[in-house]
């Protein structure tokens, strides 16, 4: 199985500061990863597909890249609607489909 | 707008089966892969497998000997079951499909989740 490591478990910063998560997959996947955004006692919610495009109606504050190994995903201006649970998933070698462990965004 | 809803029984018996169902409405049911995935409390989510359509399926090799996914197109459904449960399998799971029809590791559509506990 192909080992999805995120980074850092927990953040905490300031409204209008930019956060950035970073996901290391144990072989190389290309782009084929995605995030997604986790609010509390919500399903999660598909932020970007394919390392790097932006689901429609995504606020552009959400940003992703990287290819290979390792990705980064970054908030410009964190926005208080922004608290929840982020999550890598690469399904570039299936079976199975894996997820990092999370990324919990507080604000300070 | 496609929406998924997941039902079933909330509390299982430790040795017994869980089994789910999630029915599909505002969109095709044909040509899309539709999967399960779950998520123990306050943990990471794990993906259990999913079915195509026609009903062709793939299994998270952890859970493969333990777990059916099966597919009635009639009703726009699919179900998981999933035997020999212990409290480990206590967890929210969802069903979930992608934006297109080749998605079979994106998922766009989620449903609401239905929290299954093992206990006696």
């Amino acid at each position: 199985d192909i080992q999805m490591t995120q980074s850092p478990s927990s953040l905490s910063a300031s409204v209008g500061d930019s956060v950035t998560i970073s996901c290391q997959a144990s072989q190389d996947i290309s782009t084929s990863l995605n995030w997604y955004q986790q609010k509390a006692g919500k399903a999660p919610k598909l932020l970007i597909y394919g390392a790097s495009y932006l689901v429609t109606g995504v606020p552009s504050r959400f940003s992703g890249s990287g290819s290979g190994t390792d990705f980064s995903f970054t908030i410009n201006s964190l926005q208080p609607e922004d608290i929840a649970t982020y999550y890598c998933q690469q399904y570039d070698n299936l079976p199975p489909v894996t997820f990092g462990g999370g990324t919990k965004v507080e604000i300070k | 707008q496609v929406q998924l809803q997941e039902s079933g029984p909330g509390l299982v018996k430790p040795s017994e089966t869980l089994s789910l169902t999630c029915t599909v409405s505002g969109g095709s049911f044909t040509n899309y892969y539709w999967s399960w995935i779950r998520q123990p409390p306050g943990k990471g989510l794990e993906w259990i497998g999913y079915i195509y359509y026609s009903g062709g399926t793939n299994y998270n090799p952890s859970l493969k000997s333990r777990v059916t996914i099966s597919v009635d197109t009639s009703k726009s459904q699919f179900s998981l079951n999933l035997t020999s449960v212990t409290a480990a399998d206590t967890a929210v799971y969802y069903c979930a499909r992608g934006h297109y029809f080749y998605d079979s590791g994106t998922y766009y559509y989620w449903g609401q989740g239905i929290l299954v506990t093992v206990s006696a």
